[in-house]
C-alpha cells in the first residue's frame, strides 16, 4: 500500500463548480500535511499547509481527520486557472515529505 | 519568483558524459533537497542537506553525487547515467530539515534526457 494515496482523476468540471479531492495516508505518526499545486512541466508550488484540523484560504479549504488518516481539499467556484495537478504531501515523523501521485483537475469553460 | 533557481533548465547528455546540476536558494533557508520526478510517478526524495551536512541519502545510485558547499548552494554531479535516469530533477529548500512545519519551496527543475 502506498504511504500517500490520491485519486489520480482526471476531474473534469465546469467553471464555477465545487470540487473536492481526497487523500489518505498510512503512517499515523505523520505530523503535518500540505497541498501543493503543480502545473504541467512546472515545479510544485505550495498551496496550503495543514497543521491542525483544517485551513481555509479564499476559495480553498483543507480538512484533516487524524482518526481516519484522511485529508481533503475543497475548491469552490472553480476558475479556468485552477486547472493543474494537486499533490497531497505528508510530513512524516522526522520531517521527510512523502508525496502522493497527484490528482489532475481540468476546469472547462 | 526567484526564491530557488536551478540551472540548466534542460540538459541532454550521453551515458558517458559528466555534467552537474546547480541549485541556489535566496530564501535564507538552512535545508536543501534533491528530488526526482519521472513521468506519471510521485516525487522521489533523493538527498537532504541540513546546515550543509547530508542527513539523508534515499538509496540513490552512486552515479548521482551531491555537493553542498554552503546553505545557499546545492549541486548534483552526474556521471555514467542510464536512460532510465531521464526525468525532471527538482531542488527544494526549507527553513530547517526534520521539523514538523517543513514547508518546502521548489526550483523550476532541470529536465534531463539521457541518450
Amino acid at each position: 500500500r502506498k504511504e500517500v494515496e490520491q485519486d489520480p482523476g482526471p476531474f473534469n468540471v465546469p467553471e464555477g463548480a465545487t470540487v473536492a479531492f481526497n487523500c489518505t495516508y498510512s503512517n499515523s505518526a505523520s505530523q503535518s500535511f500540505f497541498w501543493y499545486r503543480q502545473d504541467c512541466r512546472k515545479e510544485p508550488k505550495l498551496l496550503m499547509s495543514v497543521y491542525s484540523s483544517g485551513n481555509e484560504d479564499g476559495r480553498f479549504t483543507a480538512q484533516l481527520n487524524r482518526a481516519s488518516q484522511y485529508i481533503s481539499l475543497l475548491i469552490r467556484d472553480s476558475k479556468l486557472s485552477d486547472s493543474a495537478t494537486y499533490l497531497c504531501v505528508v510530513n512524516r515523523q522526522g520531517g521527510k515529505l512523502i508525496f502522493g501521485q497527484g490528482t489532475e483537475l481540468s476546469v472547462k469553460p | 519568483e526567484t526564491g530557488v533557481t536551478q540551472t540548466p533548465r534542460h540538459l541532454v547528455m550521453g551515458m558517458t558524459n559528466k555534467k552537474s546540476l546547480k541549485c541556489e536558494q535566496h530564501l535564507g533557508h538552512n535545508a536543501m533537497y534533491w528530488y526526482k520526478q519521472s513521468a506519471k510517478k510521485p516525487l522521489e526524495l533523493m538527498f537532504v542537506y541540513n546546515f550543509k551536512e547530508q542527513t539523508e541519502n534515499n538509496s540513490v545510485p552512486s552515479r548521482f553525487s551531491p555537493e553542498c558547499p554552503n546553505s545557499s548552494h546545492l549541486f548534483l554531479h552526474l556521471h555514467t547515467l542510464q536512460p532510465e535516469d531521464s526525468a525532471l530533477y527538482l531542488c527544494a529548500s526549507s527553513q530547517v530539515a526534520g521539523t514538523p512545519m517543513g514547508e518546502q519551496y521548489f526550483g523550476p527543475g532541470t529536465r534531463l534526457t539521457v541518450t
